[in-house]
């Protein structure tokens, strides 16, 4: 079983529907990282939070610890909204930024 | 980008030959990773870097060798490319304690 597991693996939505990904973890972290990339693009990192909430124009990140569950929401969808998705954790006590990446999840969004 | 860039960013060569992957960093951060990414697996660690000339194995180590003589690069060397090796490699630089920036990757081709 992966350490960071996302769901759903592929996601399609018509443009203006909200949107979850979600991101579960089996062990401790010091901080979680959303990460987009666009279709031959490079990697942009959208959030790292280690609790509460983060919300960035129309992205919301939210981290459950207890739970180790995180979040991604996409409001008013759009296809340029249309990347894969990317949850990673720094686990706890590892060296500095040594990241474990979930699979991605791959989300289009037609118009 | 962080003035991360990456050299080639497409390169296609024959089993059995030697490749070096070029990253380079404009802004002298300390951490620097290199990732490997592929369909079913999303992004793995391969080697890593905490400074000049210290480095250290990630999760798929195993075919690659790396170098970091000065801050800015750090190099990463298949000695005997295999058509396993066949991925998109990223270069990372940590930025904060778990914050890193990518580079744009370079398309690796081995037939």
């Amino acid at each position: 079983k992966n350490e960071v597991e996302q769901s759903p693996q592929n996601l399609t939505a018509q443009e203006g529907e909200f949107i979850t990904i979600n991101c579960s973890y089996s062990v401790g972290i010091s901080a979680l990282h959303w990460l987009q990339q666009h279709p031959g693009g490079g990697i942009v990192s959208l959030f790292m939070l280690s609790s509460g909430k983060k919300k960035h124009g129309r992205l919301i990140a939210t981290i459950n610890i207890q739970e180790k569950h995180s979040s991604l929401h996409i409001t008013a969808s759009h296809p340029r909204d249309s990347a894969v998705y990317i949850c990673a954790v720094s686990p706890g006590g590892t060296s500095y930024g040594k990241l474990t990446f979930g699979q991605g999840t791959i989300l289009t969004v037609h118009p | 980008d962080a003035g991360i860039t990456q050299s080639p960013r497409h390169k296609v060569t024959e089993t059995g030959t030697p490749v070096t992957l070029r990253c380079h960093q404009t802004e002298n951060h300390r951490y620097m990773y290199w990732y490997r990414q592929d369909p079913g697996h999303g992004l793995r660690l391969i080697h890593y870097s905490y400074g000049v000339k210290d480095t250290d194995k990630g999760e798929v180590s195993d075919g690659y060798s790396v170098s970091r003589s000065k801050t800015e690069d750090f190099l990463l060397t298949l000695e005997s490319a295999t058509s396993s090796q066949t991925s998109v490699y990223f270069c990372a630089i940590s930025v904060t304690a778990y914050e890193q920036y990518f580079g744009p990757g370079t398309r690796l081709t081995v037939t």
